[in-house]
């Protein structure tokens, strides 16, 4: 079965700083990696996706994630910021078209004016 | 166009009663999902619908936990005999044959 490790569990930063949230995946075979944010009171939105090509993919909000298949990772990165970032963000893995998602245990981000 | 939506938004109920709550996928959707978010487990998953295929159900934690989907489209999970630790914010997710998955806003359950 799969898992998923976020290591940072409460980051704290200012605006304009640089962003960049570790995602680790325990799987051996292909996987699809989705990064989710969930904003104070509001649902979980879909930031960014890979399933193949590019691992290089960028996601709604300047948000960026790059999947690195040697190292099981998928980083999430943003160069500056922004008060309204402050969120839970969540990285998850499945393996196949409709499957079921596992989900890490999230990361909340707290950025300061 | 309409998202994911489910009912009620906030549920409490005495520990021992059952409870039902909806989801409503996206018109068109045939994969439905459900998962729980709670403070010590975080997200995760309960039971897939994909279609006409016998549902995934892996992840239900106990046989007090059931769900059925009524004609491809609209989703009720059942919670029988409800106890303390069910209390969670539930959350239903669709998808078309395709691998992002839209979420509701979730039915958040207290149990007294």
């Amino acid at each position: 079965a799969q898992s998923v490790s976020q290591h940072n569990h409460h980051v704290i930063l200012s605006e304009a700083a640089s962003l960049e949230l570790g995602c680790n995946y325990s799987y051996g075979g292909t996987v699809n990696l989705f990064w989710y944010v969930q904003y104070p009171g509001q649902h979980l939105q879909l930031l960014l996706k890979y399933f193949s090509g590019d691992p290089l993919v960028k996601g709604i909000k300047g948000f960026e994630a790059e999947f690195i298949k040697s190292k099981f990772s998928f980083n999430l990165r943003k160069p500056s910021v922004q008060w309204s970032d402050t969120a839970e963000y969540f990285c998850a893995v499945n393996t196949g078209t409709a499957s079921k998602l596992t989900f890490g245990t999230g990361t909340r981000l707290q950025v300061t004016l | 166009g309409a998202g994911v939506s489910q009912s009620p938004s906030n549920k409490v109920t005495e520990k021992g009663k059952d409870v039902e709550l909806r989801c409503d996928p996206i018109s068109g959707h045939t994969a439905l999902y459900w998962y729980r978010q709670s403070l010590g487990q975080g997200l995760e998953f309960l039971i897939y619908f994909q279609g006409n295929s016998a549902p995934d159900k892996s992840g239900l934690p106990s046989d007090r936990f059931s769900a059925e989907r009524t004609g491809g489209s609209v989703s009720t999970l059942t919670i029988q005999r409800t106890q303390q630790e069910d209390s969670a914010v539930y959350l239903c997710a669709s998808s078309a044959y395709s691998y992002e998955q839209f979420f509701g806003p979730g039915t958040r359950l207290t149990v007294l």
